[in-house]
Parts: C-alpha cells; sequence; structure tokens
C-alpha cells in the first residue's frame, strides 16, 4: 500500500518552544492531507485538512494561529506547534488522501509523539 | 451524537474466540474504510469497502458493507494475541471527501 512517513516520531520540548512535525507521502502525490491527534485509548480527532498550495480548513474549535499547517508540494504538509504548552502533549497523526485504488482511501503517517515539559 | 456509531468499545477475549465489531449509521457513505492500529503506531488500513452488500476477506477477518451502505461490521474467527489493537471504521459521506471516524474498539486476546 501507499507510504506516509512523519518526523519525528517523538519530540520532548520545553513549553513556550515551537514544533515543526512534517508530514510526508513517499510513493504518490496527494492533494490532501489531514492532521489528526489522539488522546490515549480514543479515536482520531481532526484537526484540519490541507490541500496543496491553499490555506487548511481547521476543525471547530482548532486554533489556526495555534497550530500552523503548510502543504508546500504534492508530497508535504507541515504541522507547527507555536508556543507550546503542557496541554498540546499528545498524539499527532498525518494522513495522505489518494495514492492510487479507492481515491477516499487515507494512508496513515505512523504518529508522532509530543511531550512538552 | 456520532455520525458513525462504533460497537463495542472494549473487548476483552481469550484466544481461539471469534468476534465482531460493528459500524452503524443513518448516512449514506461512498465508502467505508477499516483500520487496525497499535499503541504509539499510526492506523494501518485493513480494507475499503464500496458497493452495497460488499463481503471482503482478509485471512481470518471478514469485512461486510451494508446493503444501503450505511452500516458495515468486522468479523474475526479464531482471534489471537496479534489481533489486539485498537479497530477503526472511517466513512466518507456522498459528496465529500473528508473522512468521519468511529470512536474505535479496544481489542485484547489472552493467550
Amino acid at each position: 500500500g501507499a507510504v506516509v512517513s512523519q518526523h519525528p516520531s517523538r519530540v520532548i520540548c520545553k513549553s513556550g518552544t515551537s514544533v515543526k512535525i512534517e508530514c510526508r507521502s513517499l510513493d504518490f502525490q496527494a492533494t490532501t492531507m489531514f492532521w489528526y491527534r489522539q488522546f490515549p485509548k480514543q479515536s482520531l480527532m481532526l484537526m484540519a485538512t490541507s490541500n496543496e498550495g491553499s490555506k487548511a480548513t481547521y476543525e471547530q474549535g482548532v486554533e489556526k494561529d495555534k497550530f500552523l499547517i503548510n502543504h508546500a508540494s504534492l508530497t508535504l504538509s507541515t504541522l507547527t506547534v507555536t508556543s507550546a504548552h503542557p496541554e498540546d502533549s499528545s498524539f499527532y497523526i498525518c494522513s495522505a488522501r489518494g495514492g492510487g485504488g479507492y481515491t477516499d482511501t487515507q494512508y496513515f503517517g505512523p504518529g508522532t509523539r509530543l511531550t512538552v515539559l | 451524537t456520532q455520525l458513525l456509531e462504533q460497537s463495542p468499545q472494549f473487548l476483552s477475549i481469550q484466544e481461539g474466540e471469534n468476534l465482531t465489531v460493528y459500524c452503524n449509521s443513518s448516512s449514506v457513505f461512498s465508502s467505508l474504510q477499516w483500520y487496525r492500529q497499535e499503541p504509539g503506531e499510526g492506523p494501518v488500513l485493513l480494507v475499503t469497502v464500496v458497493t452495497g452488500g460488499e463481503v471482503k476477506k482478509l485471512k481470518r477477518l471478514t469485512f461486510q458493507f451494508g446493503d444501503a451502505r450505511k452500516d458495515s461490521s468486522l468479523h474475526i474467527t479464531a482471534a489471537q494475541p496479534g489481533d489486539t489493537g485498537l479497530y477503526l471504521c472511517a466513512g466518507v459521506l456522498r459528496g465529500s471527501y473528508i473522512p468521519t471516524f468511529g470512536r474505535g474498539t479496544s481489542l485484547i486476546v489472552h493467550p
């Protein structure tokens, strides 16, 4: 199946710093990427939908100035958590839509564990 | 109210038992995906179903899409400890491309 990578896999930072997470589709072009947040033993919470070359669409309650998303190319989207605080600690997962087969299908990255001290 | 109701939320069974996970909705989906996620990793796609009444098999896993494309089920035969994980269904509504996830089913298979 299609491969999506995510970097870094784990990051620990001090409160007030900014953290950038990269999401790449390795063997296909993804016009749409999604960013999710997941709490332990819970389902995925969609944060925003990222379309290449345009502004991201954020879900209700997600601060766009806090979570900056840039989808600069068909294979790369980045999520920057600005001025991170301990409550931002979570598991962040990206997915890319497409990759052959059914266009509705999403392929997920391995996730990034963010810990803010 | 969840658009996609997934049940059960938790399941703890012994090796060798059978189980079924359900995803139900009052909305019609153009497609529905099932994923399995292990702790600390991203969800891995198991199957995509698009045709009403469709049945797909993946070794001991059987996936069914309802005739009206409003519901789906995942049946595991003779569960093994390696099946342990969080199972997620995700449906894409007709006319949309943004998936809706169920709450997930956390499965533990004891040896």
